[in-house]
C-alpha cells in the first residue's frame, strides 16, 4: 500500500487570503498523482492529474504543482471564497495503473 | 450530464444484518470501484471491478464482498454488519484507460 500523506489535516482561513496545502508520496516508481475536491454533502471532484516532474496545473483561483524528485505536490488557493470550503484529497495510482490510494485529506474552511 | 447514484444517501441497519449497497453509473464505464471513508483517513478502497464479472480485492476487503452481474451496477455487500463497518460509503466509475474517477454522493452507514 502506497503511503499518500496530506497536511494540515485541517485549515481554516478568511475569505480573501490565499492558502496552500501539501501532499506527500514515495519519490519511487512515480506514475501520476491526482487532485479531487469533496464538498460537503457532494460526490467528490476531479481538479488535476498530473504527471510530469515541475508540471502546473491551473483552474480558476485553484493551482498545483509537482516535484516527484523529492515527493510532494502542492495545491495553492489564491483570494479563498467560502465556496471553495471543502476537503481537497491527493491520490496516487498504483503500478497497474488501475487502483488509487488516497491521502487523508485536507479540510478547508473559508469564514466570510 | 455524467451520473453516479446510489441506492441510499443514510442507512441505519442492526449487527449481524445483511446489508446491501447499490451503485449504478449511466456512462457505460468499465470500471467500478467501492471506498470508504472514515475520518482522518481519507477513502480507503475495498474493490474494484473491471469489467462485469470480474472484481479485484482492494486495501481493505475483510468483511466484504461484491457483485457486477451488469455493466452499469456495482453491488457492496456486507455478510454480517459490525459496528466497525459504520462509514460513509463511496461508489465511483471510470471509462477503461481514463484518468478521473466520477463518484457518487455516498451511503452513510451506520451499524448499531
Amino acid at each position: 500500500i502506497l503511503n499518500v500523506e496530506q497536511s494540515p489535516q485541517s485549515l481554516h482561513v478568511q475569505e480573501g487570503d490565499s492558502t496552500n496545502f501539501t501532499c506527500s508520496f514515495p519519490s519511487s516508481n512515480f506514475y501520476a498523482l491526482h487532485w479531487y475536491r469533496w464538498e460537503t454533502a457532494k460526490s467528490p471532484e476531479a481538479l488535476f492529474v498530473m504527471t510530469l516532474n515541475g508540471d502546473e496545473k491551473k483552474k480558476g483561483r485553484i493551482s498545483a504543482t509537482l516535484n516527484t524528485k523529492e515527493g510532494y505536490s502542492y495545491l495553492y488557493i489564491k483570494g479563498s471564497q467560502p465556496e471553495d470550503s471543502a476537503t481537497y484529497l491527493c491520490a496516487l495510482p498504483n503500478n497497474a495503473g488501475n487502483m488509487l490510494t488516497f491521502g487523508g485529506g485536507t479540510r478547508l474552511m473559508v469564514k466570510p | 450530464d455524467v451520473k453516479v447514484t446510489q441506492s441510499s444517501r443514510y442507512l441505519v441497519k442492526r449487527t449481524g444484518e445483511k446489508v446491501f449497497l447499490e451503485c449504478v453509473q449511466d456512462m457505460d464505464h468499465e470500471n467500478m470501484f467501492w471506498y470508504r471513508q472514515d475520518p482522518g483517513l481519507g477513502l480507503r478502497l475495498i474493490y474494484f471491478s473491471y469489467d462485469v464479472k470480474m472484481k479485484e480485492k482492494g486495501d481493505i476487503p475483510e468483511g466484504y464482498s461484491v457483485s457486477r452481474e451488469k455493466k452499469e451496477r456495482f453491488s457492496l455487500i456486507l455478510e454480517s454488519a459490525s459496528t466497525n463497518q459504520t462509514s460513509m460509503y463511496l461508489c465511483a466509475s471510470r471509462k477503461q484507460g481514463a484518468w478521473e474517477q466520477f463518484f457518487g454522493p455516498g451511503t452513510r452507514l451506520t451499524v448499531l
